[in-house]
């Protein structure tokens, strides 16, 4: 089983639409959570953290359900400038100490 | 805000020859960095953790022989691909964690990558 698993999409949506993305983790005993945006042959950028009150950032949600290991992500008024891959990040302890886990990142195109 | 830096953003080699690749942390000291590596249309995986002034730690099957890992500063650490073959060929990408983040700290800052094509 994956450490963390995603729904690759790809997610085809209008402009102005909503859409969202969810994320299960494996490892109860993960630290930290968070979104992390990644444009075509670049590196991944953070988007926001993830925390168990829930948070949010201008068009953007996001959620944490420790008990279900789920995050999710929630972007409103979608523009044409968020069409990029989304990827689920998980900050675990493993024999190397803490490292980013990603999941394989879900694929958002937003179309006029 | 923080910066790292990845040298060479694009490399191609010919297969049997090794490949260097440079992380740089700009302005803050990185007593850990990490080597991802990500094949097209997958996740990026953790090859490597390193940190300062030791033995670089390899996630299960990567070969530390062929992925050679230097944390000789809190600066800089290497990934060099020995004896390189084509199916090597992938986006290496490095990140770094401030050395005042503590070892759970959660602020990552990661480079650019690198683009290594072996023909």
């Amino acid at each position: 089983r994956k450490e963390v698993e995603q729904d690759p999409g790809p997610f085809n949506v209008p402009e102005g639409a909503t859409v969202a993305f969810n994320c299960t983790y494996s490892n109860s005993a993960s630290q930290s959570f968070f979104w992390y945006r990644q444009d075509c042959r670049k590196e991944p950028k953070l988007l926001m953290s993830v925390y168990s009150s829930g948070n949010e950032d201008g068009r953007f949600t996001a959620q944490l359900n420790r008990a279900s290991q789920y995050i999710s992500l929630l972007i409103r008024d979608s523009k044409l400038s968020d069409s990029a891959t989304y990827l689920c990040v998980v900050n675990m302890y493993s024999n190397s100490g803490y490292a980013l886990n990603f999941g394989k990142g879900t694929s958002l195109l937003v179309t006029p | 805000g923080a910066v790292v830096s990845q040298h060479p953003s694009w490399v191609i080699c010919k297969s049997g020859t090794s490949v260097k690749i440079e992380c740089r942390s700009l302005d803050f000291q990185a007593t850990t960095m990490f080597w991802y590596r990500q094949f097209p249309k997958q996740s990026l995986m953790l090859m490597a953790t390193s940190n300062e002034g030791s033995k670089a730690t390899y996630e299960q099957g990567v070969e530390k022989d062929k992925f050679l890992i230097n944390h000789a500063s809190l600066t800089l650490s290497t990934l060099t691909v020995t004896s390189a073959h084509p199916e090597d060929s992938s986006f290496y990408i490095c990140s770094a964690r401030n050395r005042g983040q503590g070892a759970a700290g959660n602020t990552i800052y990661f480079g650019e990558g690198s683009w290594l094509t072996v023909v």
